[in-house]
């Protein structure tokens, strides 16, 4: 069974750009969460989608968005980036509900220059 | 909002020694879950506990949730070098949405 698959796995990209990231869930997950990783934050929640619809989200800016296909996949998008935008993005797939387990991807690691 | 404190945050420790790391919360969670990171990775789940006081062992490795469902503990016995890494607990919120509350992550580094 295939894993959580994100692409790509490495990004630079200048102040100002946007960026788009891709999530692939595991097979039969409807769950996608998206996390930012950084040394002085640790792991902090951007938003979650299930069946195409955005169900929670955490405290960043707008320039986060994201979106859920009908086939589960997952794409984030971050516009006008900052410096402080760089990091590590995880995306993490679960079946449904609170007490059901994560599975992340291996995280696209973005640096703007 | 949900804060998940862990400590210690940095450890190093010999092999065959034993250790524990904490994960308390003032908030109660339905689940909580631990994780091991390796450097530029995602996490990779080795638990889930989710009815107060559950105990669950994975070889080595000793996860308890406590009574409350506030807390929980990873102990790892005669730890080894192949234990090196990073351990994160995440506790997930009641209700359906699934959101994970990550605690700060504890840095462990078996010396052989």
């Amino acid at each position: 069974k295939a894993g959580v698959t994100q692409t790509p796995r490495y990004l630079i990209k200048t102040r100002g750009q946007q960026v788009t990231l891709s999530c692939s869930p595991i097979s039969g997950h409807r769950s996608v969460s998206w996390y930012q990783q950084t040394p002085g934050q640790g792991l902090q929640f951007l938003f979650e989608y299930f069946s195409e619809t955005q169900r929670n989200k955490g405290n960043f800016p707008g320039r986060f968005s994201g979106r859920q296909f009908s086939n589960s996949r997952s794409e984030m998008n971050v516009s006008t980036l900052e410096l402080g935008d760089s990091a590590l993005y995880l995306c993490a797939s679960s079946r449904a509900g609170a007490r059901t387990e994560a599975f992340f991807g291996q995280g696209t690691r973005l640096t703007v220059v | 909002t949900q804060l998940l404190e862990q400590s210690p945050q940095f450890l190093s420790i010999q092999e065959g020694e034993n250790l524990t790391v904490y994960c308390n919360s003032s908030s109660v969670f339905s689940s909580l879950q631990w994780y091991r990171q390796e450097p530029g990775e995602g996490p990779v789940l080795l638990v889930t506990v989710v009815t107060g006081g559950e105990v669950k062992k994975l070889k080595r490795l000793t996860f308890q949730f406590g009574d409350a469902r506030k807390d929980s503990s990873l102990h790892i016995t005669a730890a080894q070098p192949g234990d090196t890494g990073l351990y994160l607990c995440a506790g997930a919120q009641a209700g359906g949405a699934q959101k994970l509350v990550f605690g700060q992550g504890t840095r462990l580094t078996i010396n052989p």
